[in-house]
């Protein structure tokens, strides 16, 4: 079966570092994306990867490791605008459709 | 550019009643994906089109249905309106079927009352 695991809800302090997991079990995989949704809004694209390894895009970075079915979010400098749900969603091989997480709902606080 | 764009953004209607909405994707993207987001969970695949053919469904019943025009649009209809399918439909575009960042409308929030 499909399951994609991130945790509900995390609390960061502004200029920190915080990191958002994903684990998730997959007929297949071709792909695993990261999507920032502010409420009432639409996702927006943050990162994918299909490789093993860090992929670095200024304050935030994505890493995968497709042999432990894990990735991570990390997000650096945390400011107030960063507070948003993130969404972990992956490609399998069959269909090319996007299986989400649940989403982690990140606060952050002064 | 024009991003995605959907309509209606909001919409009520009655159980029992249908609805179809409406996605214009990104000029030069051929692939429309529908999705449905109900509060507090993440999006759950509805129908996936590629150059007007469906490539994927989701498990969603036979109440919907889509389908993807010769302009790359795509409509959404839902039959039978239940009250369970009160949520925020979103819509991607993207240039491939697979392996590409899907970009997303703003979303029709439908509510069924």
């Amino acid at each position: 079966g499909q399951n994609i695991d991130q945790p509900t809800e995390m609390t960061a302090t502004e200029g920190a570092i915080v990191q958002i997991n994903c684990t998730y079990q997959t007929s297949g995989f071709n792909g695993l994306f990261w999507y920032q949704q502010h409420a009432g809004e639409a996702p927006t694209f943050l990162s994918y990867n299909v490789l093993d390894g860090l992929e670095e895009k200024g304050r935030f970075s994505s890493f995968l490791s497709r042999s432990k079915g894990y990735s991570y979010l990390l997000l650096k400098e945390l400011q107030m605008k960063d507070s948003a749900s993130y969404l972990c969603a992956v490609i399998e091989d069959s269909n090319y459709q996007l299986i989400w997480g649940a989403g982690t709902k990140l606060i952050i606080k002064p | 550019d024009a991003g995605v764009t959907q309509s209606p953004t909001h919409l009520i209607k009655t159980r029992g009643q249908h609805v179809t909405l409406r996605c214009s994707p990104i000029s030069g993207h051929k692939s429309v994906s529908w999705y449905q987001q109900v509060l507090g969970q993440g999006p759950q695949f509805i129908f996936q089109y590629y150059e007007k053919e469906e490539r994927g469904r989701g498990n969603f019943p036979d109440r919907f249905s889509a389908r993807q025009f010769p302009n790359y649009s795509s409509e959404l209809n839902v039959n039978a309106l239940l009250l369970g399918d009160s949520a925020l439909y979103l819509c991607a575009s993207s240039g491939r079927t697979a392996n590409t960042e899907a970009f997303f409308g703003q979303g029709t929030r439908l509510t069924v009352v």
